[in-house]
């Protein structure tokens, strides 16, 4: 049974620092992974997504790479903003069934 | 605006009810989802639908079902069976190998 990892479970930063999130899974088979933020009480928004044959994607600030044999991604945010401050969770699409299994989120604090 | 329109966002009932949670699209997606979110948790997986009239069983299924009779509509009964039905319940689309679209979500408290 997949699982997803996300460590650390909350983090705070100082406003105009780099910062990394990482997300484990536990079975490589997998189809791709999605990034997502959620603001509390809201829906989830997405950030960016990662094919299994491709090994990073960017979008402005952000930045996710994936190593899929050793079932890690990582979140890479430039220059944080207080307005980063959200709950990040990545998610991974299983090849075999389509299921589409999320991590526990990291919450992140930008401090202003 | 094309996107996913989950009602109501609150909705409150009574123990041993069952109620039915609304999610239509109008992406022309083919696959649906079901997720539950409890506080300081992830998302868990109740049920989800690639094609219209067939679904399948994610990871917490059991007091839910679901029907796919169109391919814009996917609601989700929250049965009485559900021992722990109060929680924040949202909705996701797909096509293909795109990503997944939320809807704002639904918060269900039974009382």
């Amino acid at each position: 049974k997949q699982e997803v990892t996300q460590i650390p479970a909350a983090l705070s930063v100082p406003e105009g620092e780099n910062l990394v999130l990482n997300c484990s899974f536990t079975d490589s088979a997998i189809y791709n992974l999605q990034w997502f933020r959620q603001d509390p009480g809201k829906g989830l928004t997405s950030l960016l997504l990662i094919q299994s044959s491709q090994r990073e994607q960017t979008s402005g600030r952000l930045n996710a790479s994936l190593d899929k044999s050793s079932g890690r991604s990582t979140l890479y945010i430039a220059a944080s903003q207080p307005g980063d401050s959200a709950t990040y969770l990545c998610a991974v699409r299983m090849n075999r069934d389509d299921k589409i299994i999320f991590g526990k989120g990291t919450r992140l604090h930008i401090l202003p | 605006d094309g996107g996913i329109t989950q009602s109501p966002k609150y909705l409150f009932r009574k123990e041993g009810q069952n109620v039915t949670l609304s999610c239509e699209q109008n992406l022309n997606h083919d696959a649906m989802y079901w997720y539950r979110q409890d506080p300081g948790q992830g998302l868990r997986l109740i049920y989800y639908s690639q094609i219209v009239n067939d679904f399948q069983k994610g990871d917490i299924a059991e007091g839910y079902s679901v029907s796919r009779e169109k391919k814009e509509s996917f609601p989700l009964t929250v049965t009485s069976a559900q021992k722990n039905p109060t929680a924040f319940y949202l909705c996701a689309s797909k096509q293909g190998s795109s990503p997944l679209h939320f809807g704002n979500g639904t918060r269900l408290t039974v009382t």
